[in-house]
């Protein structure tokens, strides 16, 4: 069964640093795509950036571009977010998600979330 | 960035209704564009890939239709299980981006 668990989250002033990680499982997490999806509460769906499978390919969203850094791991089946310089636009809920087999930008399977609050 | 437009923002609906949903994006899509369902405090649930593809395990009452610009979800005979938030998403470029959301409600 796939699994994605993400950790990391919590409270975090504004301008300071915070690293998510998503633990995955139930498959081989070193041949697909890798995303991390955003929701503020209350508000839709915001994709924040993916990876390729074995790192050599990063993509990101404007708003978080030199700010935010995605990279993984494939003997710890994991997926990171390192969020430096936060605002108060960065609360949300963040979730990792893999692409679809094939390819980068269908997501078929999604962690429960971590909340992430910056707020002084 | 490609933007996306769903219509309606919200809409209801009872059991066993058909429900169309709309999307439009701002750019050419060819066939890039899945659709998701959202519950309350769930991960977002994908439904349907390449504007027509069913998802393994999704349900047969769910279709999606289109291409270029203009697609649509459609629901032919609503379950209770069914209400919920549906989200399209153009995979055609980067950034990846979403539409705003319909929220599918009951009568």
């Amino acid at each position: 069964e796939v699994q994605l668990v993400e950790s990391g989250g919590g409270l975090v002033q504004p301008g300071g640093s915070l690293r998510l990680s998503c633990a995955a499982s139930g498959f081989t997490f070193s041949t697909y795509w890798m995303s991390w999806v955003r929701q503020a509460p209350g508000k839709g769906l915001e994709w924040v950036g993916n990876i390729k499978q074995d790192g050599s390919e990063k993509y990101y969203v404007d708003s978080v571009r030199g700010r935010f850094t995605i990279s993984r791991d494939s003997a710890k089946n994991s997926l990171y977010l390192q969020m430096n310089s936060l605002r108060a636009e960065d609360t949300a809920v963040y979730y990792c998600a893999r692409g679809l087999v094939a390819t980068s930008d269908y997501l078929d399977y999604w962690g429960q979330g971590t909340l992430v609050t910056v707020s002084s | 960035d490609i933007q996306m437009t769903q219509s309606p923002s919200s809409v209801s609906a009872s059991v066993g209704d058909r429900v169309t949903i709309s999307c439009r994006a701002s750019q050419d899509l060819s066939s890039w564009l899945a659709w998701y369902q959202q519950k309350p405090g769930k991960a977002p649930k994908l439904l349907i890939y390449s504007a027509s593809t069913l998802q393994s395990g999704v349900p047969s009452r769910f279709s999606g239709s289109g291409s270029g610009t203009d697609f649509t979800l459609t629901i032919s005979s609503l379950q209770p299980e069914d209400f919920a938030t549906y989200f399209c998403q153009q995979a055609n470029r980067f950034p990846i981006t979403f539409g705003q959301g319909t929220r599918l409600e009951i009568k």
